[in-house]
This record gives C-alpha cells, sequence and structure tokens, in this order.
C-alpha cells in the first residue's frame, strides 16, 4: 500500500513569491491535514480537508491556503512569502489507525 | 496552558535501560492518543496509539493512558542507540480532524 506522497520536497523561493505543495494521501483515506514544523515553534496545525471541504484551520494568516480535489489529493498554498515562512511542511493523511505522514517539504525562503 | 505538554529532554539513557517518557493533556475531551519518533530531518512515524484507559503494548512499546490525570506515557524497553531520536505527542482535541502536538522529547540512548 503507498504512503501518503509530498512533492516537492525541497523548495526554494524569494519574499514575496507564492508557492504551492501537493500531498496525495493514502489510497482509501479522505481526510488530509497539513502542518508546519520549525525548530522554535515545533509542529502546528494548519488546516484539515475532508472530502473536499475544510473542517478545521489552524491559528496562520490568510495567506496560507489549501484544497482537495475529488480523488482526495490536496495542495496548500502560500502568497507573499515571508522568511518566517521557511519550514518542514507536512501532510497526513488519517484513516482507522491514525495519521501517517508525509516526507515532507522543506521550503526556504530567501 | 499549552494543550498537549511534553518535558523537551534531553532524556538519556544508556543501553539496555528503560525510557519512560511523558505527556500531559488540557482537552478531556479528547479520545485518541498517538506517539511519534522523529529522527533529525525526518518526518513523524507512528508508533503507537491508544484510545482507552491501561496499557497497550506493541514489541517493546508500552502506551499508558490515564485519562483521570489526563496524562499518556510511552515505555521503550532495552531502550537501543538507533532509538535516540524526538518522541512527540498528539491528540485530536475533541475528536477534532487536527493532531495538537507537544513540544517533543528528545530522547538520547548511550551505547
Amino acid at each position: 500500500k503507498a504512503g501518503v506522497t509530498q512533492t516537492p520536497r525541497y523548495l526554494i523561493k524569494t519574499r514575496g513569491q507564492q508557492v504551492t505543495l501537493s500531498c496525495s494521501p493514502i489510497s482509501g483515506h479522505r481526510s488530509v491535514s497539513w502542518y508546519q514544523q520549525t525548530p522554535g515553534q515545533g509542529l502546528q496545525f494548519l488546516f484539515e480537508y475532508f472530502s473536499e471541504t475544510q473542517r478545521n484551520k489552524g491559528n496562520f494568516p490568510g495567506r496560507f491556503s489549501g484544497r482537495q480535489f475529488s480523488n482526495s489529493r490536496s495542495e496548500m498554498n502560500v502568497s507573499t512569502l515571508e522568511l518566517g515562512d521557511s519550514a518542514l511542511y507536512l501532510c497526513a493523511s488519517s484513516g482507522d489507525h491514525g495519521y501517517t505522514f508525509g516526507s515532507g517539504t522543506r521550503l526556504t525562503v530567501v | 496552558q499549552k494543550e498537549v505538554e511534553q518535558n523537551s529532554g534531553p532524556l538519556s539513557v544508556p543501553e539496555g535501560a528503560i525510557a519512560s517518557l511523558n505527556c500531559t493533556y488540557s482537552d478531556r475531551g479528547s479520545q485518541s492518543f498517538f506517539w511519534y519518533r522523529q529522527y533529525s530531518g525526518k518526518s513523524p512515524e507512528l508508533i503507537m496509539s491508544i484510545y482507552s484507559n491501561g496499557d497497550k503494548e506493541d514489541g517493546r512499546f508500552t502506551a499508558q493512558l490515564n485519562k483521570a490525570s489526563q496524562y499518556v506515557s510511552l515505555l521503550i524497553r532495552d531502550s537501543q542507540p538507533s532509538d535516540s531520536a524526538t518522541y512527540l505527542c498528539a491528540s485530536p482535541p475533541g475528536n477534532t480532524g487536527k493532531l495538537i502536538f507537544g513540544q517533543g522529547t528528545t530522547l538520547q540512548v548511550k551505547p
């Protein structure tokens, strides 16, 4: 059974640009959640999608957005990038046995 | 008060010893709890989940849940150097679809 696939693995962007990250959940999983991990703040919840609807949202500015498609794949977008957005972005797919994480996307904003 | 709290450590134990990792949570409505292991530069890996009071064992790992005390723990028996990692406790408050993580405890197993 394939795991959670995140692309790309690494990204370098310039301040002010925007970025789109992709996440394909485990087959059959309909819930996808996104997290930001930084050394100072740890793992913080961004948002969760279930059957194309955003069910939960964390305390992040509106520059952070996401969506989910009918095949459960999800994307998150960050607009007007700031240096502080440099982080590991993780998505998790949830099923009967908990939340499984992808390998993450390491975003560096310069 | 943070929703999920862990001692950041580092917790250092000798090889072969029992490592005990602790976590407290504030939301009495939480029903499920997860322990993740994260190696440096890698993503979190689910190692244990627990949903009811008591102990749950899986190989060298035992998770313990005490809902009255709002306390979750992870015991690692016969600790190995390969167990050296950050261990994250997480729970979805009120059974929402979002995971709230503790800050993680860094475990060092010394040969």
